[in-house]
C-alpha cells in the first residue's frame, strides 16, 4: 500500500510565475483533500474533491487558484501570478470515508 | 463558530515518562470523529489515533491513548513511555461541516519535546 505522494517535494519561483503541484492519493481512496501551512500554524483546508468533483472550496482559494481532479485519480494545484504571501507547505490528503485522511509529504513553495 | 483549541504551545517531558496535550473544541454536532496527528521536523502528518464520538470508550494505539469527554468538548491524548521519536509537533483535528465531508479543522498545535 503506497501512501500519498506529492511532486515536486520542493519550488522556488519568481513572484508572478504560475506553478503547479500534483498529489497521488491512495489508490482505493475516492476523497482527496489540499490544505496549506505556514510554519507553525496547523494546516487550512482549501479544497475537496470526491471523485471528479470538486465539491468545496475555501475562501482562502482566490481565483488565482484552481484545482482539479481529472478521472477522479490523481490531483493538480495551481496558483497563477504568485505572490510571496503564497510561499507555504502545500499538503494533499486522502480519505476513503471520513474516519481518517491521510497526508502526503507535502510540497514547499518559496516565492521570491 | 466551529473551532479547535489547543491551549499548550509547547510541553516537554522526560523520556519513559507520561505527557499529556490538551484540546477542546466547539460543536453542535452529535456524531464526529476527532483526531490527533503528530508532525515530526521532516514535516510528514501521520494519523496518530482517533476517536468516534459515539463510542464511550477512550480509543488507545498502543502507547497513545485519548480521554474523550463529550460533554466537556475535551479531547486529550496521552503518551506513555515517552519515546525521543515522540518530539514533534502535535495537532489535534476534527471535521468541521460535517462528517459527509469530513475537512479537518486543525489546532493550533503543540510542540513536544521529549528529553533523555
Amino acid at each position: 500500500d503506497t501512501g500519498v505522494s506529492q511532486n515536486p517535494r520542493h519550488k522556488i519561483t519568481k513572484r508572478g510565475q504560475n506553478v503547479t503541484f500534483r498529489c497521488d492519493p491512495i489508490s482505493e481512496h475516492n476523497r482527496l483533500y489540499w490544505y496549506r501551512q505556514t510554519l507553525g500554524q496547523g494546516p487550512e483546508f482549501l479544497t475537496y474533491f470526491q471523485n471528479e468533483a470538486q465539491l468545496e472550496k475555501s475562501r482562502l482559494l482566490s481565483d488565482r487558484f484552481s484545482a482539479e481532479r481529472p478521472k477522479g485519480s490523481f490531483s493538480t494545484l495551481e496558483i497563477q501570478r504568485t505572490e510571496q504571501g503564497d510561499s507555504a507547505m502545500y499538503l494533499c490528503a486522502s480519505s476513503s470515508g471520513p474516519w481518517a485522511q491521510y497526508f502526503g509529504p507535502g510540497t514547499r513553495l518559496l516565492v521570491l | 463558530a466551529q473551532t479547535v483549541t489547543q491551549s499548550q504551545p509547547e510541553m516537554s517531558v522526560q523520556e519513559a515518562e507520561t505527557v499529556t496535550l490538551s484540546c477542546t473544541y466547539d460543536t453542535s454536532e452529535s456524531d464526529y470523529y476527532l483526531f490527533w496527528y503528530k508532525q515530526p521536523p521532516s514535516r510528514q502528518m501521520i494519523l496518530v489515533i482517533r476517536q468516534e464520538a459515539y463510542k464511550q470508550q477512550n480509543a488507545t494505539e498502543n502507547r497513545f491513548s485519548v480521554n474523550f469527554q463529550k460533554a466537556a468538548k475535551s479531547f486529550s491524548l496521552k503518551i506513555s513511555d515517552s519515546q525521543l521519536g515522540d518530539a514533534a509537533m502535535y495537532f489535534c483535528a476534527w471535521p468541521a461541516g460535517g462528517t459527509s465531508y469530513g475537512k479537518l479543522t486543525f489546532g493550533q498545535g503543540t510542540i513536544l519535546t521529549v528529553h533523555p
